[in-house]
């Protein structure tokens, strides 16, 4: 059964650093990996989607990685905004095709 | 309209009642889902529908109904619900089951007294 772990579960940065957000799951057989970000009390907002053909995908400033072998994805977000605060969740579909999502990382960048 | 849409975004529900959530994308895509989100726990799968045919189950309680009449359109229809069903309920499309890209609605929220 796949299981997904986020670390850490909560984050606090001054606004300009750079950061990483952790992602690792136990079955290293999956077709993706899928990255999003939540705002309180809202639905779930797609950031990146790697294929597991991939090593990695960028959009603006994130950059998400995946090593298949260890089983990790690492979100790496540059310059941090206030306007980045939010839940970030990692989700991985495997062979039974369901997406299994980690219980986030709660970022907060304060100003 | 774009992207995924639900609605209601709050709804509070006796016991006894029966509603019905409704989600619509307006995407192009072939594949539906609904998840359940408690407080403190991870994205609970509920069900899948691909090309407008159940294809997951995941163990959901019969008091959740869902039917999806077109590849636009995903319904969860509710009736007896117990006060621990309250969540948010979130819809998602993709194009295909396996690699596509999920896009997530905004959620109802589900207060059950």
């Amino acid at each position: 059964k796949q299981e997904v772990t986020q670390i850490p579960a909560a984050l606090s940065v001054p606004e300009g650093e750079n950061l990483v957000l952790n992602c690792s799951f136990t079955d290293s057989a999956i077709y993706n990996l899928q990255w999003f970000r939540q705002d309180p009390g809202k639905g779930l907002t797609s950031l990146l989607l790697i294929q597991s053909s991939q090593r990695e995908q960028t959009s603006g400033r994130l950059n998400a990685s995946l090593d298949k072998s260890s089983g990790r994805s690492t979100l790496y977000i540059a310059a941090s905004q206030p306007g980045d605060s939010a839940t970030y969740l990692c989700a991985v579909r495997g062979g039974s095709e369901k997406l299994v999502f980690g219980k986030g990382t709660k970022l907060t960048v304060n100003p | 309209e774009t992207g995924v849409t639900q609605t209601p975004r709050h709804l509070v529900m006796g016991m006894t009642n029966k509603k019905s959530l409704k989600c619509e994308q307006h995407l192009g895509h072939n594949a539906m889902y609904w998840y359940k989100q408690s407080a403190k726990k991870p994205l609970e799968l509920m069900f899948v529908y691909s090309l407008e045919e159940r294809v997951e189950n995941n163990s959901v309680p019969s008091r959740f109904s869902p039917e999806c009449p077109n590849s636009s359109h995903l319904f969860l229809h509710l009736h007896t619900l117990q006060p621990e069903d309250s969540a948010l309920y979130l819809c998602a499309s993709s194009q295909g089951v396996r690699t596509g890209e999920l896009f997530f609605g905004e959620g109802s929220r589900l207060t059950v007294l």
